[in-house]
């Protein structure tokens, strides 16, 4: 079974600063992607960035990259600039690609709370 | 293109009442996804969809819930006599297998209360 570990309940940056935030992973599968989430008070689940187990590089869109630790299974999310509008709930979720009808399910962790101080 | 969409927003009922709620795919999506998420949780799996088939459903799926998808494009969940324990969002997603990356992308939710 596969499991999500977002050992960070609730995080506080500066504005205009870089934040991390973490996610550990549990599978045995060699084959899986990894993603990360955003989601405001609003409730909808924001898609940020993806990172696939073959990737070589660290995945990077906007502001956003992805700290991928193959050996450490270690997902972990940057923010660099920080801005108000960033404050919000963030999930990390691994794709199961087990094969069969199982394939495509996202497993999340239990999120963490991000608040941007200006 | 317009994202998923799901209606109704929020949703009170009574216990013992039956609700159903409705989730629009991203066109073209062949998959379609549903999640309950309940205060201070990820998201949790209950069911999906491939075009019109329903491949897997969560244990977290009581015979209470139901779930279809007709024709492969829009989907609804109903719930029956519905109990406090159901109070919680339920998220849809969508993606296309074959394409890219092959994300789910999510509607903003409906969020169900059960007095």
């Amino acid at each position: 079974a596969q499991k999500i570990t977002q050992t960070q309940p609730g995080m506080f940056v500066q504005e205009k600063e870089a934040v991390t935030l973490d996610c550990t992973y549990d599978t045995s599968d060699q084959s899986y992607g990894l993603f990360w989430y955003k989601q405001p008070s609003s409730g909808e689940m924001i898609f940020l960035i993806y990172q696939g187990s073959y990737d070589e590089q660290n995945a990077t869109e906007g502001r956003y990259s992805l700290n991928f630790q193959k050996a450490r299974k270690s997902a972990n999310l940057v923010i660099s600039a920080s801005q108000l509008g960033d404050s919000a709930m963030y999930f990390c979720a691994m794709r199961d690609t087990t094969g069969g009808t199982s394939y495509g399910k996202l497993t999340f962790g239990q999120g963490t709370i991000l608040t941007v101080h200006p | 293109d317009t994202g998923v969409s799901q209606d109704p927003r929020h949703k009170i009922t009574k216990r013992g009442q039956n609700v159903t709620f409705r989730c629009d795919p991203i066109s073209e999506h062949n998959r379609l996804y549903w999640y309950r998420q309940t205060l201070g949780q990820g998201p949790e799996f209950l069911t999906y969809f491939q075009n019109e088939a329903q491949l897997e459903k969560s244990r977290l799926l009581s015979d209470r819930f139901s779930a279809e998808r007709p024709k492969g494009s829009f989907s609804t969940l109903e719930i029956q006599r519905t109990e406090q324990g159901d109070s919680a969002m339920y998220l849809c997603a969508s993606t296309n297998k074959e394409v890219g990356t092959d994300t789910q992308y999510f509607g903003p939710g409906t969020r169900l209360t059960v007095l």
